[in-house]
C-alpha cells in the first residue's frame, strides 16, 4: 500500500511566520505535488517535483516555495504567512506521469 | 479505519458507452464526497455531494450520493475518447475535514 504521510493535521501560525509543510511517501515515486483545497474552488496545484532538486511552478505558486533533497520528501514552505493562505493543503505522489496520484490525509492551516 | 473503494479500477469502453464509477466509502463523521477527473497533472473537480438522493449533473456527466448505503456513483454518458482519465472519489471526514481518497478509477475510451 502506497503511503503518504503529511507533518501535521493542523497548524495555526501568524502572519508573517516561516511555514513549513512536510509531505513523505514510501513508494519510491517520482513525482510529487502540493495542492491547496478551496471551498468552491477544488484542488489548484501549487508546486509539483518530478525528481529530487526538480521543481515546477503549478497554478498558484506565488507565495509558496518547494524543497525536494530527497526522492522520498517534498517540503512546501510558507516564507512569510497571510492570512489567505488559511487553507487545506494535499500533498500527493504519483510513480510517473500519468500514474494514479496517491494523496495525503491533508493539513489544516489556519493563519492569523 | 477510514477508507474509500472505488470499483471497477480500470475499464475500457467505446465511444458513445455509458459508464458507471462506483464509490463506497467508511468513515467516521462524514461530511462530504467529491470527484475529481484525473488527466495528465492535477486533478480537476468534477462534484462535491452532501445530501442523499440529489442529483448533480454537468454536461454529460451526472453523481448521486446514498449517505445510508455509504456509496456514490459517477455516470458518465455517451463517452467521448476526451473522457480517458482517472477518476478519484474523495471523501472528506472529521471535524478537522481530513480528506479520504480511493485509489482511482482509470477509464479509457476508445474511439
Amino acid at each position: 500500500d502506497v503511503k503518504v504521510t503529511q507533518s501535521s493535521r493542523y497548524l495555526v501560525k501568524r502572519t508573517g511566520e516561516k511555514v513549513f509543510l512536510e509531505c513523505v511517501q514510501d513508494m519510491d515515486h517520482e513525482n510529487m505535488f502540493w495542492y491547496r483545497q478551496d471551498p468552491g474552488l477544488g484542488l489548484r496545484l501549487i508546486y509539483f517535483s518530478y525528481d529530487v532538486k526538480m521543481k515546477e511552478k503549478g497554478d498558484i505558486p506565488e507565495g509558496y516555495s518547494v524543497s525536494r533533497e530527497k526522492k522520498e520528501r517534498f517540503s512546501l514552505i510558507l516564507e512569510s504567512a497571510s492570512t489567505n493562505q488559511t487553507s487545506m493543503y494535499l500533498c500527493a505522489s504519483s510513480l510517473t506521469w500519468g500514474e494514479t496520484q496517491y494523496f495525503g490525509p491533508g493539513t489544516r492551516l489556519l493563519v492569523l | 479505519e477510514d477508507k474509500v473503494v472505488q470499483s471497477p479500477l480500470s475499464l475500457v469502453v467505446h465511444e458513445g458507452d455509458t459508464v458507471t464509477l462506483n464509490c463506497s466509502y467508511e468513515v467516521t463523521n462524514f461530511r462530504s464526497l467529491l470527484w475529481y477527473k484525473q488527466e495528465k497533472k492535477a486533478p480537476t473537480f468534477l462534484f462535491m455531494l452532501t445530501s442523499s438522493g440529489i442529483e448533480k449533473k454537468s454536461g454529460r456527466l451526472s453523481s448521486i450520493l446514498d449517505k445510508k448505503e455509504l456509496f456514490s456513483i459517477l455516470n458518465i454518458t455517451a463517452t467521448q475518447t476526451g473522457d480517458s482519465a482517472i477518476y478519484l472519489c474523495a471523501v472528506v471526514e472529521g471535524y478537522g475535514q481530513n480528506f479520504v481518497f480511493g485509489p482511482g478509477t482509470r477509464l479509457s475510451v476508445l474511439p
